[in-house]
C-alpha cells in the first residue's frame, strides 16, 4: 500500500514563527503536492513538485515556500506564520502523469496564534 | 483553469442509490474526470476515474455523457459509512498538475 506520512497531526505556532511541515512518501512517486483545506473552500493547491529540486506554484503560493531535496520528501515552509495560515495542510503524491491518482497523507492541522 | 460545479450537500437513507452530478463545461480534450472521497480528519482518497462513457469498480460507477461536460458518480446502496465529502476533479487544461478540488459535495446518509 502507498503510504504518505506527515510529520505532525496537530501543530500550534505563534505569529512570526518559521514553520516546517514535512511529508514523506514510500512509493517512489515523482510528483508531490501541498494543499490547504479550509471550510467551504475545498482543497487549494499551494505548491507541487514533479522531480527532485523542481517546484511549481499552485493557486495560493503566497506566504509559503517548499523544498524537495530527496525524491521521497517534500517540505512546506511558512517563513513567518500568520493567523490567516491557520488551516489543515494536506500532502499528496502521485506517479508521472497529471491524471494519475493522488495519494494523500492524514493532514496537519496548524493553528497560528 | 477548468472549473467544476457540484451540489454543496445531499442527504440520503441507507440502502438507497445516490447520484452526485458534477458539471465541468470547460473540460479539455485530454482531461480525465476523477472522484475522491474524504472522511473527517483524513485526506481524500481515490474512488473512480473515467474519460468517457461508463466506468464501474467495486465501489462506484461513473457516467460520462458524450459531450463530457458533466459526470455523475453513482453509489449503489449507500450505508452510514458512506457519509463523507465527495470531490469531482478535472485536469488543468494545459495538461499540467493544477487540478481543482473545489468545495465538494457533502453526503449525509441517515439510518
Amino acid at each position: 500500500d502507498v503510504k504518505v506520512t506527515q510529520s505532525s497531526r496537530y501543530l500550534v505556532k505563534r505569529t512570526g514563527e518559521k514553520v516546517f511541515l514535512e511529508c514523506v512518501q514510500d512509493m517512489d512517486h515523482e510528483n508531490m503536492f501541498w494543499y490547504r483545506q479550509d471550510p467551504g473552500l475545498g482543497l487549494r493547491l499551494i505548491y507541487f513538485s514533479y522531480d527532485v529540486k523542481m517546484k511549481e506554484k499552485g493557486d495560493i503560493p503566497e506566504g509559503y515556500s517548499v523544498s524537495r531535496e530527496k525524491k521521497e520528501r517534500f517540505s512546506l515552509i511558512l517563513e513567518s506564520a500568520s493567523t490567516n495560515q491557520t488551516s489543515m495542510y494536506l500532502c499528496a503524491s502521485s506517479f508521472g502523469r497529471p491524471e494519475e491518482t493522488q495519494y494523500f497523507g492524514p493532514g496537519t492541522r496548524l493553528l497560528v496564534l | 483553469l477548468a472549473k467544476t460545479t457540484q451540489p454543496i450537500s445531499m442527504d440520503s437513507y441507507e440502502g438507497q442509490e445516490v447520484n452526485i452530478t458534477c458539471s465541468h463545461n470547460n473540460i479539455a480534450t485530454n482531461d480525465y474526470i476523477t472522484w475522491y472521497q474524504q472522511f473527517p480528519s483524513q485526506g481524500p482518497r481515490f474512488i473512480i476515474q473515467g474519460y468517457k462513457t461508463k466506468v464501474t469498480n467495486e465501489v462506484a460507477s461513473l457516467f460520462i455523457p458524450a459531450d463530457r461536460k458533466s459526470s455523475t458518480l453513482s453509489l449503489p446502496r449507500v450505508s452510514l459509512s458512506d457519509t463523507a465529502v465527495y470531490y469531482c476533479l478535472v485536469g488543468d487544461e494545459t495538461g499540467g498538475f493544477k487540478t481543482i478540488f473545489g468545495a465538494g459535495t457533502r453526503l449525509f446518509v441517515k439510518a
